[in-house]
């Protein structure tokens, strides 16, 4: 069990260009999360999914951030046009339904 | 779900037991008690969670109140892989979906 496979590690991009971070959930599971994690507000949910379709999306920051989730293998988290505020570590979660989230090491995203 | 109180920071000495309070004098009567822990640069990690017997596996045991307004992680002999930040989170787990809120947790400092 290769875990939850986030790509990329680490991303360093400038204000107004477009991010894509990607993850692979743990095979077999139905449920998936996106976080994002800061010094000042902590891990925030943004957005889950259950079968491949949004549950909950009232953790979005604003219009800007978009989550997909075209298959039960994949997920991506995009946000355009990107702004320093947005520099944070985000991370993708999968779980079975009922079962305890499994979580990626994450994507460390800095916006200059 | 019901708020969590967690001291901030607490120390101990490798090689002996970690207690790790929690507070949730709020909680409901299907509420579950989760605890998970964050070490650095890393997704958070699933430890255990209870309803209302005291739970144990390898990694931990899960001590809750008889009124269930309370509950302490013990890590029976701590090591220094677990300075970590660890959470308490109380939620229901209802028909499907797994939404965890993380608060501020408390920081664990391993020392020699």
């Amino acid at each position: 069990d290769a875990g939850v496979i986030q790509s990329p590690r680490h991303e360093v991009t400038e204000m107004g260009q477009e991010v894509t971070l990607r993850c692979k959930p743990i095979s077999g599971h139905n449920s998936l999360f996106w976080y994002r994690q800061t010094m000042m507000r902590g891990l925030e949910l943004l957005i889950y999914f259950n079968n491949n379709v949004p549950i909950d999306d009232s953790g979005m920051p604003e219009d800007r951030f978009s989550a997909k989730m075209p298959n039960a293998s994949f997920s991506t988290l995009k946000i355009q046009p990107s702004e320093p505020r947005d520099s944070a570590v985000y991370f993708c979660a999968s779980s079975l339904v009922g079962t305890p989230l499994h979580f990626g090491n994450g994507t460390r995203l800095t916006v200059t | 779900d019901a708020k969590t109180t967690q001291p901030p920071s607490m120390d101990c000495a490798e090689g002996r037991a970690a207690n790790l309070p929690c507070n949730h004098s709020t909680i409901s009567g299907n509420e579950y008690v989760y605890w998970y822990r964050q070490i650095h640069s890393q997704g958070p990690q699933y430890i255990i969670h209870g309803l209302k017997n005291n739970e144990t596996n390898e990694m931990a045991s899960l001590i809750i109140t008889e009124d269930r307004k309370s509950s302490t992680l013990i890590l029976p002999h701590a090591t220094l892989r677990d300075t970590a930040v660890y959470y308490c989170i109380v939620r229901v787990v209802p028909g499907g979906y797994n939404k965890l809120i993380f608060g501020a947790g408390t920081r664990l400092a391993v020392h020699p």
